[in-house]
């Protein structure tokens, strides 16, 4: 079967870092998506990585290592608004769009 | 601006009565897609639309129809609405099938009385 893998909940203070892991194990990889949800209302598209590596885009980054079946989404300079869910979804060999559960990530001030 | 709209925001129906969820585009894609999504579950995909061609998911029940009538709308029929369909309805739109990120509307939220 398929299978994304991310931890169900993470807590960090405003101003830290946190990073964000997703394991999966899918028929075939043809890219890897992160999304982040607040609560109630839809996801907005975050990253997409399809080779090994470090994506930077502001104060988010999205790391893939394909071999490890293995990506983590980080998160810097961490503010409140960053409070919600983030979800790992990998593209399989059948381009269909597998989705994690998500993590939902706490900001403490 | 160019987005995906989704009407209503809440939707609440009774135990049977049959409800339908609408979704419009302003971003001309190709594909559009409905989930279905539980609290603190992934969104579970029901069916899509390339463009007027339909893909039902497997494991999508017969109560669930969709309707395409052209590029900007697509709707989502619930034929009799059970306690276990309440969950946000979520449509998203894509420019192709391959590699492409979904763009997703607000949602609409189900309750069933």
């Amino acid at each position: 079967g398929q299978n994304i893998d991310q931890p169900t909940e993470m807590t960090a203070t405003e101003g830290a870092i946190v990073q964000i892991n997703c394991t999966y194990q899918t028929s075939g990889f043809n890219g890897l998506f992160w999304y982040q949800q607040h609560a109630g209302e839809a996801p907005t598209f975050l990253s997409y990585n399809v080779l090994d590596g470090l994506e930077e885009k502001g104060r988010f980054s999205s790391f893939l290592s394909r071999s490890k079946g293995y990506s983590y989404l980080l998160l810097k300079e961490l503010q409140m608004k960053d409070s919600a869910s983030y979800l790992c979804a990998v593209i399989d060999s059948n381009y269909q769009l597998i989705w994690g559960a998500g993590t939902k990530l706490i900001i403490k001030p | 601006d160019a987005m995906v709209i989704q009407n209503p925001r809440y939707q609440v129906t009774q135990f049977g009565k049959p409800v339908t969820l609408s979704c419009s585009q302003t971003l001309n894609h190709n594909v559009m897609y409905w989930y279905q999504q539980k609290s603190s579950q992934a969104p579970k995909l029901l069916f899509h639309y390339y463009d007027k061609d339909f893909n039902n998911e497997a494991d999508t029940p017969d109560n669930f129809q969709s309707r395409r009538p052209n590029t900007s709308f697509c709707f989502l029929d619930i034929r009799s609405p059970g306690l276990g369909d309440a969950a946000m309805y979520l449509c998203a739109t894509s420019s192709t099938l391959r590699r492409q990120p979904q763009h997703f509307g607000d949602g609409t939220r189900l309750s069933i009385l």
